[in-house]
């Protein structure tokens, strides 16, 4: 069964310092989705994009964050530089055109020291 | 803007022992829903989506949910729990974007809890 790779699968950095995370969604899924989730929380989308155009980016800090498909497969977030506040887990998904359904990876655990 | 609300933060059930977990959404037009479950650590696995159609809809691991649009609810259930179903579970509330995608929209959690 195809599934949503993610790397690394955890991440310990120190304040200021750049850190990037990559996701390679399922085959031929156009759609792309990276997920900040707090813990305790739900996740909370953070850019999404429909093969290499962002959709919708409205809740990415873009001062210290940024996300790139160049080619429409894979894509990198990255963060620079990070704060103890993006201590999360980031979860990247992808959904075919249809039905929608969003298919998840089992994420980036990122701890800030 | 959609909105959902899981009311419950954590359920205990005993093993064998019915469950229901409750889901109540705030949405304009008629949403698309789904319920997510996330073990430890790991990402989230879809357990069932509504679309439309038959308001009680089926998932993997013997769980359905029904689809109450009078109440705004979307509420999970299971008639037998098994101590592998303890984990996190998400209700989410789905927002169809013209420029392709669905967008998501997260409740915060039930965390179920199984008493063997």
């Amino acid at each position: 069964e195809a599934e949503v790779a993610q790397s690394p699968r955890y991440k310990i950095t120190e304040k200021s310092q750049a850190v990037a995370f990559w996701c390679d969604p399922i085959s031929g899924h156009a759609t792309l989705y990276w997920y900040r989730q707090i813990l305790g929380q739900g996740p909370e989308l953070l850019v999404q994009f429909q093969d290499e155009s962002v959709v919708d980016d409205s809740q990415l800090p873009k001062d210290r964050f940024s996300a790139e498909r160049l080619k429409g497969v894979d894509s990198t977030l990255k963060i620079q530089p990070a704060e103890l506040g993006d201590s999360a887990m980031y979860l990247c998904a992808s959904s075919p055109d249809r039905p929608y359904e969003q298919y998840f990876g089992p994420g980036t655990r990122l701890t800030v020291t | 803007a959609q909105s959902v609300t899981q009311p419950d933060i954590h359920i205990t059930v005993s093993e064998g022992a019915s469950l229901e977990l409750r889901c109540n959404y705030s949405y304009g037009a008629t949403p698309y829903l789904f319920w997510y479950v996330q073990s430890p650590g790991q990402g989230l696995q879809l357990l069932l989506k509504y679309f439309s159609g038959d308001t009680l809809v089926q998932g993997i691991k013997g769980f359905e949910a029904e689809f109450k649009r009078s109440q705004s609810s979307f509420n999970l259930r299971k008639p037998s729990v098994h101590w592998s179903d303890a984990a996190e579970y998400f209700c989410a509330v789905g927002l169809i974007l013209t420029g392709g995608g669905n967008k998501l929209t997260f409740g915060t959690g039930t965390q179920l809890k199984v008493e063997l």
